[in-house]
């Protein structure tokens, strides 16, 4: 079936760093791709998205690349910072009425100070 | 805005148990979720609703059935608790006009069937 899965489960870096999260997606469909963060005990939090039509979307501190050809997403935050410690999780929405999420199982990211 | 609410935080049920766990958005959003998230893993659609009176089952129904009698309100009921069903609840929901570009979360429901 179709599925969105990451390349690291744990991803650990220090203070002031930059960091890169890997995903890789199966649905050639999906015309949007979601980073959410989870930080422990509560929701996951929308960080960014970028459309299909896009190869790079930035927002504060961080980048979203998309690469169709591989089928594949990555998440950049620069200057990492303690606060960012959390699971990443992408997601793709393959399209249809209905908007669902195809969750991936997240990676793990540790900032050391 | 509140945003998207969950009750109760935690909860602990005995086998065969029922319980309602409530989810309520003041978003006005037409879209809502809910997911359940086991340890270490992803999450997994449960049920969802395009808008009042419409729902329709996701990737894991089975144990669990919704009912959206309003735009507000998306409770999620457990049947005859199960201790599968321990896990970590979320809901969420979307608008309509920009709903592809990702979901509202709540803080979560973290149950224990014993």
């Amino acid at each position: 079936g179709e599925s969105v899965g990451l390349h690291l489960p744990t991803l650990s870096v220090q203070e002031g760093d930059n960091s890169i999260i890997n995903c890789a997606y199966s649905n050639s469909a999906s015309d949007y791709f979601i980073w959410y963060k989870q930080e422990s005990g509560k929701g996951p939090q929308f960080i960014i998205d970028i459309r299909s039509n896009m190869d790079k979307r930035q927002g504060q501190r961080v980048t979203v690349l998309l690469n169709k050809t591989v089928k594949h997403l990555s998440l950049q935050i620069a200057a990492t910072q303690p606060g960012d410690s959390a699971v990443y999780f992408c997601a793709e929405n393959s399209g249809g009425s209905n908007y669902k999420l195809t969750f991936g199982k997240g990676t793990l990211l540790t900032v050391n100070p | 805005n509140a945003g998207v609410t969950q009750t109760p935080k935690f909860r602990i049920l005995k086998i065969g148990q029922s319980m309602t766990l409530q989810c309520t958005q003041d978003m006005n959003h037409n879209y809502m979720y809910w997911y359940r998230q086991d340890p270490g893993m992803g999450l997994k659609l449960i049920y969802y609703s395009v808008g009042a009176g419409i729902t329709d089952k996701g990737e894991v129904p089975n144990g669990y059935n919704v009912s959206r009698s309003t735009t507000e309100d998306f409770p999620l009921r457990l049947e005859l608790a199960a201790p599968s069903q321990t896990s970590v609840y979320f809901c969420a929901s979307s608008p309509r006009d920009s709903g592809r570009r990702g979901q509202f979360f709540g803080p979560g429901t973290r149950l224990t069937v014993l």
